[in-house]
């Protein structure tokens, strides 16, 4: 049972650079969701998609990009990694309407930008 | 903007005590509300789902409650077990697609 999963667990990055988060979910649901999580902040919405071709923005969109081409995967990109993104970062999905299933979230990414 | 909140910040109890969690929300306009844990290092689990035409739901030793006339949705845990210890979060399912996190409970059992 492989729900959703994320990749890297662990990743360091210098200003400036970028990366891709991975996400990817085997249950075939429609919506998939981005946070981040920082202390004293709880979690908070970066984006979300409703379907492939379909995105959105959350609550802290600046410096993040989204796409999602198939419904198994979406990807979160950092473009120029900042030290205000050091962050655990959580993908979760669920199906479209949120009153027939709970969201199911990744064990997260831990971000650290010097 | 909804704000969430939940009370207390930690919580630290013996085994076998039966407790209660709060979470309390500004905009009464949720879709739903879900009860979460989540152990250090690890990602979140659901624990409860409240839909919107329901006011409470129960798994085993879990039993939550929602009044969205007050803005408030409870956590009951029975008989409390040292495997109970993690972070709770509460959510509010805002606009229909955005899920408005609190920033938890931590919750200590000693045996």
């Amino acid at each position: 049972n492989a729900g959703v999963t994320q990749t890297p667990k662990f990743q360091v990055l210098k200003t400036g650079q970028s990366m891709t988060l991975q996400c990817a979910q085997d249950m075939n649901h429609e919506y998939m969701s981005w946070y981040r999580q920082d202390p004293g902040m709880g979690l908070r919405l970066i984006h979300y998609s409703v379907g492939a071709g379909i995105t959105d923005q959350g609550e802290v969109p600046n410096g993040y990009n989204v796409s999602r081409s198939t419904t198994e995967d979406f990807p979160l990109r950092l473009l120029s990694a900042a030290p205000s993104q050091t962050s655990v970062y959580f993908c979760a999905s669920r199906p479209l309407d949120p009153n027939t299933g709970e969201l199911f979230f990744g064990e997260g990414s831990r971000l650290t930008v010097l | 903007k909804q704000e969430v909140t939940q009370i207390p910040a930690a919580l630290s109890v013996p085994e076998g005590e039966n407790l209660v969690l709060n979470c309390s929300f500004t905009d009464s306009a949720i879709y739903n509300l879900q009860w979460f844990r989540q152990d250090p290092g690890k990602g979140l689990t659901s624990l409860l789902l409240i839909q919107s035409s329901q006011r409470e739901q129960t798994s085993g030793r879990l039993n939550a409650s929602l009044d969205k006339s007050s803005g408030r949705s409870t956590l009951y845990i029975a008989a409390s077990q040292p495997g109970d210890s993690a972070t709770y979060l509460c959510a509010g399912t805002q606009s229909f697609q955005k899920l408005v996190f609190g920033t938890g409970t931590r919750l200590l059992v000693s045996p």
